[in-house]
């Protein structure tokens, strides 16, 4: 199985800050990675797949990087509705997510 | 466009089998370019993939549930369904269905999520 470690598990910035998320897969997952947002009491959202391409009508100020092992998410100016908890996902083999990243408000 | 809608009951007996389905309008189950999935989350927890079921009835399961999933397709109802048997409390959880983007691995469109609750 293909384990997904996140980091940090939480996150507290200000508004207009640059927020930086890291995935890391306990194994080589060429850039098989995407990125959820999740608000309290929704669905998640796809914002970002094939590690680094933007779902159609997501804000340009999110971004992914990264192949291999290690990927990154980030948010170039955090606004108000960006609080919510994020998660990579890989799909090289099956599924699985990472543990989440709750991001608040400081 | 294609929506997604969980069904079934909130409350399970341990032991019982969690039986729920995911009824899909505004689009085909039948198209080639998709997988169907449920994932579940526990309360103030992560994200758990349960399954997938593709258009030629193929699954692949969790390999931490694979012993107790089952996962099926109704083209004509548009409609797949999940059951979990002998279940404990810590299958309490909110079920979501998915849509999954087969080329991509991505999670695209999303159910609103069900609530299901294991307890006697």
């Amino acid at each position: 199985d293909i384990q997904m470690t996140q980091s940090p598990s939480s996150l507290s910035a200000s508004v207009g800050d640059r927020v930086t998320i890291t995935c890391q897969a306990s194994q080589d997952i060429r850039n098989y990675l995407n990125w959820y947002q999740q608000k309290p009491g929704k669905a998640p959202k796809l914002l970002i797949y094939d590690a680094s391409n933007l779902e159609t009508g997501v804000p340009s100020r999110f971004s992914g990087s990264g192949s291999g092992t290690d990927f990154t998410f980030t948010i170039s100016s955090l606004q108000p509705e960006d609080i919510a908890t994020y998660y990579c996902q890989q799909y090289d083999n099956l599924y699985t997510f990472g543990q989440g990243t709750k991001l608040e408000i400081k | 466009q294609v929506q997604l809608q969980e069904s079934g009951p909130g409350l399970v007996k341990p032991s019982q089998t969690l039986s729920l389905t995911c009824t899909v309008s505004g689009g085909s189950i039948s198209s080639g370019d998709y997988y169907w999935s449920w994932i579940r989350q526990p309360a103030g927890k992560g994200l758990e993939w349960i399954g997938r079921i593709y258009i030629s009835g193929g699954t692949n399961y969790n390999p931490s549930l694979k012993s107790r999933v089952t996962i099926s397709l109704d083209t004509s109802k548009t409609q797949f369904s999940l059951k979990l048997s002998s279940v404990t409390a810590a299958d309490t959880a909110v079920y979501y269905c998915a849509r999954v983007r087969r080329r991509s691995g991505e999670m695209d469109v999303w159910g609103q999520g069900t609530t299901v609750t294991v307890s006697s």
